[in-house]
């Protein structure tokens, strides 16, 4: 199986600050990595897919970049909703795995 | 809109089963992949397992094959996990998701329905 890690595992910010998630994967997975966002008690929402493609809706204060087995996930200017949990997922082989997710939360 | 709506889950004996619904709409059911994901009480996410649009290949995460099994009624735009042989580590809130075709990626996911594995 293709294992995720996100770094950091948790992280403090404020509001207005930017704010960078890294994903690493243990071997290449092209470009086959989304992002979702998770708060307490609903279901995860895809911000970002294939690496660095906006879903559509989402703030443009999302971005994400990267291929091979580093990636990266960026918040540019953080707002008062945007304090959640993070997950990256590949999807180049089964099955589908996602990094550990990472905790931002307000400082 | 597109949604998807999760039902069945409850509170089971280990050892026991439990079948999941999930109703979609607002889509053509057919033409989508369909996934269960888990997520253990305070833990991560878990894929568990997928199905192709028409429902001729299904897919497993090695810790729930053999004993789950996916399926769909595309008459009915209804997705289904039959959960047998039920362990403690399955207690978990079980989301189903409609994959992007050709993205591998899960939008949208429904509110989640809780199964607890518990005597």
């Amino acid at each position: 199986d293709i294992q995720m890690t996100q770094s950091p595992s948790s992280l403090s910010a404020s509001v207005g600050d930017r704010v960078t998630i890294t994903c690493q994967a243990s071997r290449d997975i092209r470009n086959y990595l989304n992002w979702y966002q998770q708060k307490p008690g609903k279901p995860p929402k895809l911000l970002i897919y294939d690496a660095s493609n906006l879903r559509t809706g989402v703030p443009s204060r999302f971005s994400g970049s990267g291929s091979g087995t580093d990636f990266t996930f960026t918040i540019s200017t953080l707002q008062p909703e945007d304090f959640a949990t993070y997950y990256c997922q590949q999807y180049d082989n089964l099955p589908y795995t996602f990094g550990q997710g990472t905790r931002l939360d307000i400082k | 809109e597109v949604q998807v709506l999760e039902s069945g889950g409850g509170l089971v004996q280990p050892g026991g089963s439990l079948r999941l619904s999930c109703a979609a709409s607002g889509f053509t059911f057919n033409d989508y992949a369909m996934n269960w994901v888990r997520q253990a009480p305070g833990e991560g996410l878990e894929w568990v397992s997928g199905i192709t649009g028409r429902g001729h290949k299904t897919y497993y995460a090695d810790s729930v094959k053999g004993r789950f099994t996916i399926s769909r009624d595309n008459s009915k735009n209804t997705l289904y996990l039959q959960m047998n042989s039920l362990r403690a580590d399955d207690t978990a809130v079980y989301y189903c998701a409609k994959e992007l075709t050709a993205v591998g990626a899960f939008d949208p996911w429904g509110q989640g329905t809780p199964v607890t594995v518990s005597s």
